[in-house]
């Protein structure tokens, strides 16, 4: 089977800086990606790791470790906006590469 | 482009009653996924069509769900009958083909919808 693990809330403060953790479990992994989904709105995607390393865009940052079976978000210089919900999701291989996604983790950012 | 757009945005039914969602996926892209979202179960992948065929349904809960995707431009989810756990919202997504060129290999930059929220009571 698959499993996807991340928290599912975390608080920050304004301009500080917050990292998201994803643990997978999963056959025919194809990499990992990151959603974000505000309240009452539709998944965004974020982001895409195929390979080891961390991708950069903008203020936010992915990272990818394939032999850790983990990945994490990394939100800089946090605003108010975003206060949301972040997914992890992985293809599953034993399951027709279907998209698999975490729980969520509710991020709340206080003034 | 409008981005993926679907209809009604707000259904409210009784319970034993058809429901039609509709979906118009995003031109040019050969994939459509429809998922579904609930606070227990988070999103599920229902179903998924590529160039217009079914590929994998073995998320659609039973017999009650059914998904035609007649030409590249709509799809619809129905449920008949409805009952009230399938109360949740409902997302259509679309995405172009991933980088390796396989057709299995859709991409993981999903376009999603802005959903349908289904109440059956």
């Amino acid at each position: 089977g698959q499993s996807l693990e991340q928290p599912s809330e975390v608080t920050a403060v304004e301009g500080a800086i917050v990292q998201i953790n994803c643990t997978y479990q999963t056959s025919g992994f194809y990499g990992l990606s990151w959603y974000q989904q505000h309240d009452g709105g539709a998944p965004t995607f974020l982001s895409y790791n195929a390979l080891d390393g961390l991708e950069e865009t903008g203020r936010f940052s992915s990272f990818l470790s394939r032999s850790d079976s983990y990945g994490y978000l990394l939100l800089q210089e946090l605003q108010m906006k975003d206060s949301a919900s972040y997914f992890c999701a992985v293809r599953d291989g034993n399951q027709g590469g279907k998209l698999i996604f975490g729980q969520g983790t509710e991020l709340s950012v206080k003034p | 482009d409008a981005g993926v757009i679907q209809s009604p945005r707000h259904e409210v039914t009784e319970m034993g009653q058809e429901v039609t969602l509709r979906c118009k996926p995003i031109s040019g892209h050969d994939y459509l996924f429809w998922y579904r979202q609930t606070m227990m179960r988070g999103l599920e992948l229902l179903i998924y069509f590529n160039n217009n065929v079914p590929i994998d349904d073995s998320g659609m809960p039973e017999d009650r769900f059914s998904a035609k995707m007649p030409n590249a431009s709509f799809s619809t989810l129905k449920i008949q009958p409805s009952e009230p756990r399938d109360s949740a919202v409902y997302f259509c997504a679309s995405s172009r083909l991933g980088t390796s060129g396989s057709p299995a290999d859709y991409s993981y930059e999903q376009y999603f919808g802005p959903g349908t929220r289904l109440t059956v009571t």
